[in-house]
């Protein structure tokens, strides 16, 4: 069965510090893979999401980014954190293929605070 | 631009009484719909999903959703609510032609009171 984690669970970090959250997924070849930022009353904001290594779609021009160095891998990155970026992170795949017939899978997210 | 409403953003139940949730979006074209919760301390997981056919869908701990095409609407139901459904609900909408993108609602609050 496929699985998805991301670490780490919590961090707190400075502003101006750089941040790496990563995100990966077994069981499955080539997902479709997206991160979003959970923040209260918002809902969920896509931030990037990915159909292959290499391949990133940015949907939020801020100072995240995001890259894919293997199959099962994304990684969510900055360089200098802002008091803004402290959210919830979620990473999520689905299934590569037909996109009439698809749905995303969740993993258990990320709580960021900037301090 | 494409976007997903939900208006009830916290809901305050007593067990037992019935649920309806509401979600419209705005997209011209075919969509698959879906609703997600996300328990206390828990995962976001799947609750129910639309693709096509009977637009009236069953999902896990008797939630049901109908899709209403004309009214761009696909409402969360429950006849009889639990102290457990006490969530968070949220509405997704993936447009089928050629976009990976899911557009999520904002999100309802619900608490169920023992």
């Amino acid at each position: 069965s496929q699985t998805i984690h991301q670490w780490p669970a919590t961090l707190v970090q400075p502003v101006g510090s750089p941040l790496s959250l990563e995100c990966t997924v077994e069981g499955t070849s080539n997902p479709n893979l997206y991160w979003y930022r959970q923040a209260a009353g918002r809902g969920l904001q896509l931030l990037f999401y990915s159909v292959g290594i290499g391949q990133i779609s940015s949907e939020v021009p801020q100072n995240l980014s995001a890259s894919r160095p293997q199959d099962r891998q994304f990684i969510l990155s900055s360089k200098k954190l802002l008091l803004s970026d402290s959210g919830f992170y979620l990473c999520a795949w689905s299934v590569p293929g037909d996109l009439r017939y698809n749905e995303q899978f969740f993993g258990p997210g990320t709580r960021l605070t900037v301090l | 631009a494409q976007s997903v409403s939900q208006h009830n953003h916290h809901v305050i139940l007593s067990e037992a009484a019935s649920l309806e949730l509401g979600c419209n979006y705005s997209y011209g074209g075919t969509v698959n719909l879906f609703w997600y919760v996300q328990y206390p301390g828990q995962h976001l997981q799947l609750l129910l999903k639309y693709f096509s056919g009977d637009p009236l869908v069953k999902g896990i701990k008797g939630f049901e959703a109908e899709f209403i095409k004309s009214k761009f609407s696909f409402n969360l139901r429950k006849p009889s609510v639990q102290w457990s459904d006490t969530a968070e609900y949220f509405c997704a909408v993936h447009p089928t032609s050629g976009t990976y993108k899911y557009i999520f609602g904002t999100g309802t609050r619900l608490k169920v009171l023992a």
